[in-house]
């Protein structure tokens, strides 16, 4: 089945830093890569929408300028937290639909822990 | 907008019990998703359903497209401790783009 991994797995960083996390394809195409992010004991929530080669969509509430998305190539999309802050500690996770045109499946990375101090 | 409604919140079972839970919505859906969340992991796709009625099933599980199109069950049967985890029902948005989840059902399994 189709493959979505991320990296790192999990990131401590300091208040005022800016982290990158990546978000890859393994075995298929992907245009369009979902950003989500989840709070403890709390259902996933999108953050923004990573399009291939123009600029990401993001949603309601969401800080464009806070969360920078880049989709590189067909099978890596990036999120950079930029002066992350304590209340950024969060899972984040990406998710790239399936290759099967007439399917709404995604395929979920497996996360990414981040822990501003 | 659409949104989806989850219930129950949680369950504490024993092994081998059988579990039920379900999914509604006040709008209809053309494709019912569930996934299962393992502890820090991300969602895996459990079982997918396309057609109003469809009943499917994968090992012990069991997942329905309610009629109505407004409703979904996942039925786990004899229960173990590795089904602990969080259950998602999710489908696709009006526009078919985006995917809404619903608030998860945490499971936790007692050996």
């Amino acid at each position: 089945g189709a493959v979505v991994s991320q990296h790192p797995s999990w990131v401590i960083c300091k208040s005022g830093t800016s982290v990158k996390i990546e978000c890859r394809s393994l075995d298929f195409q992907a245009t369009t890569m979902f950003w989500y992010r989840q709070f403890p004991k709390q259902s996933l929530m999108l953050m923004a929408t990573s399009n291939e080669g123009s600029k990401a969509t993001y949603e309601q509430g969401v800080e464009k300028d806070k969360f920078l998305i880049n989709h590189a190539s067909l099978t890596l999309s990036t999120l950079t937290v930029t002066s992350a802050h304590p209340e950024d500690s969060s899972f984040y996770i990406c998710s790239a639909p399936s290759p099967i045109l007439s399917s709404y499946e995604q395929y979920f990375g497996p996360g990414t822990r981040l822990t501003v101090t | 907008g659409q949104q989806l409604n989850q219930s129950p919140q949680s369950m504490f079972i024993q092994e081998g019990e059988d579990v039920s839970m379900n999914c509604t919505s006040s709008s209809i859906f053309n494709t019912w998703l569930w996934y299962k969340q393992d502890p820090g992991e991300g969602p895996v796709l459990l079982i997918a359903l396309y057609k109003a009625g469809e009943l499917t099933s994968n090992g012990r599980l069991t997942a329905q497209f309610g009629i109505t199109r407004k409703d979904s069950f996942l039925n786990i049967s004899a229960s173990i401790p590795s089904d602990v985890g969080i259950y998602f029902c999710a489908g696709p948005d009006s526009g078919g783009f985006k995917t809404i989840f619903g608030a998860g059902t945490r499971l936790f399994v007692k050996a």
